[in-house]
């Protein structure tokens, strides 16, 4: 147990479904993320929820859909997804200061392994 | 584009040698360095970190970074079966978040 808690573990899910990820983590860290990770392919960053701003990669589709309603609890929301989608969804979270250099270090949740038929 | 450059292995050493994993990065602006372990089927979970040139020893690990040459490695000593994993290293920019850019791993496996 990472303090970084990720449900559900496993979805499948079809082309037309609406379903959500969650995460919520228990170490009062005060930034969270959403990294995808797909086979053969580096961990990419999708979302960062950091001292009360949203980043997000450009890239990402709009059929993925963050919400942060507190330091705590972070989810992506699915619709209408690819077969591509395919994927290892991390969340993560992290204590940030502003004007620091030096370490964050990351603690990444299990993982919401999903599956779009 | 920033780019974290790993071979993806497999890294095949023996039980009790040293395992040698590399790592190049592109941006030069980047101050932090991480080394992540990743077990088949679970989430990554962080080994070490580094930001100053030179080495930094934790048990049987050694994080080395050169900045000059921009690139970091992880010396792992007395190679152990549970060392088999896949090792991802991430490279901070400079910024308030923490966005990592991560290689796509180097898998490693110790022999019997």
């Amino acid at each position: 147990e990472t303090g970084v808690t990720q449900t559900p573990r496993h979805l499948v899910m079809g082309m037309t479904n609406k379903k959500s990820l969650k995460c919520e983590q228990h170490l009062g860290h005060n930034a969270m993320y959403w990294y995808k990770q797909s086979a053969k392919k580096p961990l990419e960053l999708m979302f960062v929820y950091s001292l009360e701003e949203r980043v997000e990669n450009n890239s990402v589709p709009s059929r993925f859909s963050p919400e942060c309603p507190n330091s705590s609890h972070l989810f992506l929301h699915l619709h209408t997804l690819q077969p591509e989608d395919s994927a290892l969804y991390l969340c993560a979270s992290s204590q940030e200061s502003r004007g620091r250099s030096g370490a964050n270090v990351l603690t990444f949740g299990a993982g919401s392994r999903l599956t779009v038929l | 584009q920033k780019e974290v450059e790993q071979n993806s292995g497999p890294l095949s050493v023996p039980e009790g040698a040293i395992a040698s994993l590399n790592c190049t990065y592109s941006d030069r602006g980047s101050q932090s360095f991480f080394w992540y372990r990743q077990y088949s089927g679970k989430s990554p979970e962080l080994i070490m970190f580094i930001y100053s040139n030179g080495d930094k020893e934790d048990g049987r690990f050694t994080a080395q970074l050169n900045k000059a040459s921009q690139y970091v490695s992880l010396l792992i000593r007395d190679s152990q079966p549970s060392d088999s994993a896949t090792y991802l290293c991430a490279v901070r920019h400079t910024g308030t978040a923490s966005k990592l850019t991560f290689g796509t791993g180097t898998r490693l496996q110790v022999t019997l």
